[in-house]
């Protein structure tokens, strides 16, 4: 089974709206993290979120914040007030307790239009 | 406080030669990590280092691809006689040795070099 599931390839939202971009995740351990990276079409890669498995909290950054759902194992990304900048693909990760490397989704393209 | 560094950020090889791809982590980082992402897919984990140790190689194709990260200098990524299908985006990522108690860190990921076999 696929680690990490992004299931929108691509994604357009109105400038200035928010947007969710959906992240399901597969794992037996208890213990994980889970990441959100933007990469832009220069190519370089953004950490943007991070949630802990035992966090309580829904994690948030400026205008990102993480929907961490984790009975369904899904973690969304929402950006409120999207701006045109926001226009990227993005990725969700998931590390594993005592492996200390990232698997990636597929990743969603988004576009924000004026 | 310079982040990762990676060089060249571009590179051309033709087939049947050899690239070397260099990455310096960021200050205070001692733990190395190298992804490569083929056109239009995610980032795939290959190797995982600290100073003079290969940690995990999983994902390190088991011929041609050699990884170190030396007591001193940069870490360096090895393709020993390129074909077309290396031609990728290479990342590398650092992170600070892992805290008592906590899950995970988050990688800092540098520009990436640009491989492109002809």
């Amino acid at each position: 089974a696929q680690k990490i599931t992004q299931t929108q390839p691509g994604m357009f939202v109105q400038e200035k709206e928010a947007v969710t971009l959906d992240c399901t995740y597969d794992t037996s351990d208890q213990s994980y993290g889970l990441f959100w990276y933007k990469q832009p079409s220069s190519g370089e890669m953004i950490f943007l979120i991070y949630q802990g498995s035992y966090d309580e909290q829904n994690a948030t950054e400026g205008r990102y914040s993480l929907n961490f759902q984790k009975a369904r194992k899904s973690a969304n990304l929402v950006i409120s007030a999207s701006q045109l900048g926001d226009s990227a693909m993005y990725f969700c990760a998931i590390m594993e307790s005592g492996y200390n490397k990232l698997i990636f989704g597929a990743g969603t393209r988004l576009a924000v239009h004026p | 406080n310079a982040g990762v560094m990676q060089n060249p950020r571009h590179l051309v090889r033709r087939r049947g030669q050899e690239a070397r791809l260099r990455c310096s982590p960021m200050k205070g980082h001692s733990h190395v990590y190298w992804y490569r992402q083929l056109p239009e897919e995610g980032l795939k984990f290959m190797v995982y280092l600290q100073k003079e140790n290969i940690i995990d190689e999983s994902g390190m194709p088991k011929e041609r691809f050699s990884a170190e990260f030396p007591k001193e200098g940069p870490s360096i990524l090895r393709i020993q006689q390129v074909v077309r299908g290396d031609s990728a985006a290479y990342f590398c990522a650092s992170s600070p040795p892992l805290i008592r108690g906590l899950t995970s860190y988050e990688q800092y990921f540098g520009p990436g070099t640009r491989l492109t076999v002809t």
